[in-house]
């Protein structure tokens, strides 16, 4: 149980498009959840917290009208990388809480990189 | 938050046990205690999580001090698949409480 998968799982495009990463919980449903950016050898860091049916909460430093978030349904969340430029080239990794006291599922990963 | 502390880096030989010490001296009475690891190139893996009872499931044991500073997460028989960086949170169970990720223990099984 507790399984949350990404799509896709890796892409490459060019500078200036913008990239979609689907995050879905697949056998539980999630309220909450989490986008992380994990850069080559440094810890993950969290983006922002996504809320079923409601805006997003994002860390200080991190653009809301670059990186759009869409909690939709209890078990779908989006992340949309818009415009996206070399800098974002990074591991996209999401999360959902669904486990006993707070535990956290995360998916796969998305291998982003930006042309 | 409270924030953890653990070795950057630690050996274990294939079949022992590995022992993964973490310190949280600062952890408020309702934190939990959240194991969590990374295999190269893939998304985290939850392992265990407890409160102040020690813990056991099919992956860990995590054995958490009485005073609740510090705790150890236990892998009985390492195998080389257990080879990733280790990270040890302390967080309350609240729903949009972060998890506030340290630079974990990379832990290397040996054949």
């Amino acid at each position: 149980g507790a399984v949350v998968s990404q799509h896709p799982s890796w892409v490459i495009c060019k500078s200036g498009t913008s990239v979609k990463i689907e995050c879905r919980s697949l056998d539980f449903q999630a309220t909450t959840m989490f986008w992380y950016r994990q850069f080559p050898k440094q810890s993950l860091m969290l983006m922002a917290t996504s809320n079923e049916g409601s805006k997003a909460t994002y860390e200080q430093g991190v653009e809301k009208d670059k990186f759009l978030i869409n909690h939709a349904s209890l078990t779908l969340s989006t992340l949309t990388v818009t415009s996206a430029h070399p800098e974002d080239s990074s591991f996209y990794i999401c999360s959902a809480r669904g486990g006993r006291q707070g535990a956290q599922y995360f998916g796969p990963g998305t291998r982003l990189l930006v042309l | 938050d409270a924030k953890t502390t653990q070795p950057p880096s630690m050996d274990c030989a294939e079949g022992r046990a590995a022992n993964l010490p973490c310190n949280h001296s600062t952890i408020s009475g309702n934190e939990y205690v959240y194991w969590y690891r990374q295999i190269h190139s893939q998304g985290p893996q939850y392992i265990i999580h407890g409160l102040k009872n020690n813990e056991t499931n099919e992956m860990a044991s995590l054995i958490i001090t009485e005073d609740r500073k510090s705790s150890t997460l236990i892998l009985p028989h390492a195998t080389l698949r257990d080879t990733a960086v280790y990270y040890c949170i302390v967080a309350n169970a609240g729903n949009n409480r972060k998890l506030i990720w340290g630079l974990g223990t990379s832990l290397a099984v040996n054949p």
